[in-house]
């Protein structure tokens, strides 16, 4: 089974700050990754999707990187918003199964 | 483009009762999933459809919980009897298919039982 894990859980920066936030999984037969962002109360918004023969994509003042071999995933948030505030998530498909592992989360507070 | 379509919202029932949740998926989207997602957790699979077979329901609970997808369209996933610790939120999501497998989420339903 694939473990999906997500540190810190919660973090607080600055507004105008850069940032990186983890993602690691235990199995490297990945299909693809996904980044999501959840608001309080709501569902999940998609982010980026990386395949696993990449090793970025970037949508604005985000990008995120994948290094399979080492099981990592990272997102990047350049210049940072109040309104970037929310929960991050991030889940990975395994080959032939297409089904989504979820890591818990960072919570992400951007303060003014 | 409409995207995923979720209701009710909220649902506040007593333990032992019946409940059941539907979803509309994005148009031309063949694969359904339901997640159940407590408070600070990531959201766990319950059900995965491919068009209207269930391809994958290792994860749900089958002496209490069903789910239908008759058409290969909208879904209805149902609780009965429902117990204190099913209160999480239900949300569905869609992908186009197995190989372009990118989700899209819908609101969600939380679930109170009480």
């Amino acid at each position: 089974k694939q473990e999906v894990t997500q540190i810190p859980a919660a973090l607080s920066v600055p507004e105008g700050e850069n940032l990186v936030l983890n993602c690691s999984f235990t199995d490297s037969a990945i299909y693809n990754l996904q980044w999501f962002r959840q608001d309080p109360g709501k569902g999940l918004t998609s982010l980026l999707l990386i395949q696993s023969s990449q090793r970025e994509q970037t949508s604005g003042r985000l990008n995120a990187s994948l290094d399979k071999s080492s099981g990592r995933s990272t997102l990047y948030i350049a210049a940072s918003q109040p309104g970037d505030s929310a929960t991050y998530l991030c889940a990975v498909s395994l080959y032939n199964f297409n089904k989504f592992y979820f890591g818990s989360g960072t919570k992400l507070n951007v303060k003014p | 483009e409409a995207g995923v379509v979720q209701s009710p919202r909220y649902k506040i029932i007593e333990k032992k009762q019946p409940v059941a949740f539907w979803c509309n998926p994005i148009s031309g989207h063949n694969t359904l999933y339901w997640y159940r997602q407590n408070l600070g957790q990531g959201p766990e699979l319950l059900i995965r459809y491919e068009n209207e077979e269930a391809v994958d329901d290792s994860q749900l609970p089958k002496d209490r919980f069903s789910a239908e997808r008759l058409k290969g369209v909208d879904s209805t996933l149902k609780i009965q009897p429902a117990e204190l610790g099913d209160s999480a939120v239900y949300l569905c999501a869609s992908s186009l298919d197995p190989s372009n497998n990118e989700q899209f989420f819908g609101p969600g339903t939380r679930l109170t039982v009480l």
